[in-house]
């Protein structure tokens, strides 16, 4: 079964650590994304990356960091930067832009 | 600045009745338009999809409806059935961009 895999459902970080969330998509598509959640709102992206080894900042691209080494693992990491990192974190794929997403289905983070 | 709004939180509607569910945005260069469905703690799904050479799209009991003067689209579900009950996001995307910009979702109700 094709499909997005986001580990781990839930994770708790330590202020001042770093904790990275792994996003694995089987699906053979160039483009990947991140997007955070908070009550309320809607999803907002954090990175995307249009295609191996290229990554743009999307609109809150603060405290966090990504790369893409290989076509299927897009991980991103919330560095001790980030002040408010408790959120629900989506990552998603598609084949190119202009095309629906697929969404993983999520990893809530929350500081201890 | 939101570019893509969608101003109610909540809608209820009787089961077998007809649910519209409203999105407005304020960027001239969208051309591309999409509606999720999401469950609790589950990443959101693709329902269906709209291009802007387009003002009507139909996938079985979901019609999304595109009106560019207005920067006004739509989601029609009928007949509306208790698994609707879901947050419903629409999403914008500008020609030759890969990033899309979420609303921030109103939540469905269909009650039984």
């Amino acid at each position: 079964d094709g499909g997005i895999t986001q580990s781990p459902k839930y994770l708790f970080r330590k202020e001042g650590q770093n904790v990275t969330l792994s996003c694995e998509q089987n699906l053979n598509h160039d483009a990947m994304y991140w997007y955070r959640q908070d009550p309320g709102q809607g999803l907002r992206l954090i990175y995307y990356s249009q295609i191996v080894n290229d990554f743009q900042k999307g609109d809150i691209a603060e405290g966090y960091s990504v790369s893409r080494e290989k076509k299927e693992s897009f991980p991103l990491t919330v560095t001790s930067a980030q002040k408010n990192p408790t959120a629900f974190y989506l990552c998603a794929s598609s084949i190119q832009g202009h095309q629906p997403q697929h969404f993983g289905d999520g990893t809530r983070l929350s500081i201890l | 600045d939101q570019q893509v709004k969608q101003n109610s939180p909540s809608l209820s509607v009787q089961e077998g009745r007809i649910s519209i569910l409203n999105c407005d945005y304020t960027n001239s260069m969208f051309d591309y338009f999409l509606w999720y469905k999401k469950y609790p703690a589950e990443g959101p799904t693709f329902l269906i999809s709209i291009s802007s050479i387009k003002d009507k799209n139909e996938d079985g009991r979901f019609t999304v409806f595109l009106n560019k003067s207005a920067k006004h689209l739509s989601l029609h579900i009928v007949p509306s059935q208790p698994g609707d009950s879901a947050v419903y996001f629409c999403a914008a995307s500008a020609q030759g961009t890969y990033k899309y910009i979420f609303g921030t979702g109103t939540r469905l109700k269909v009650l039984a």
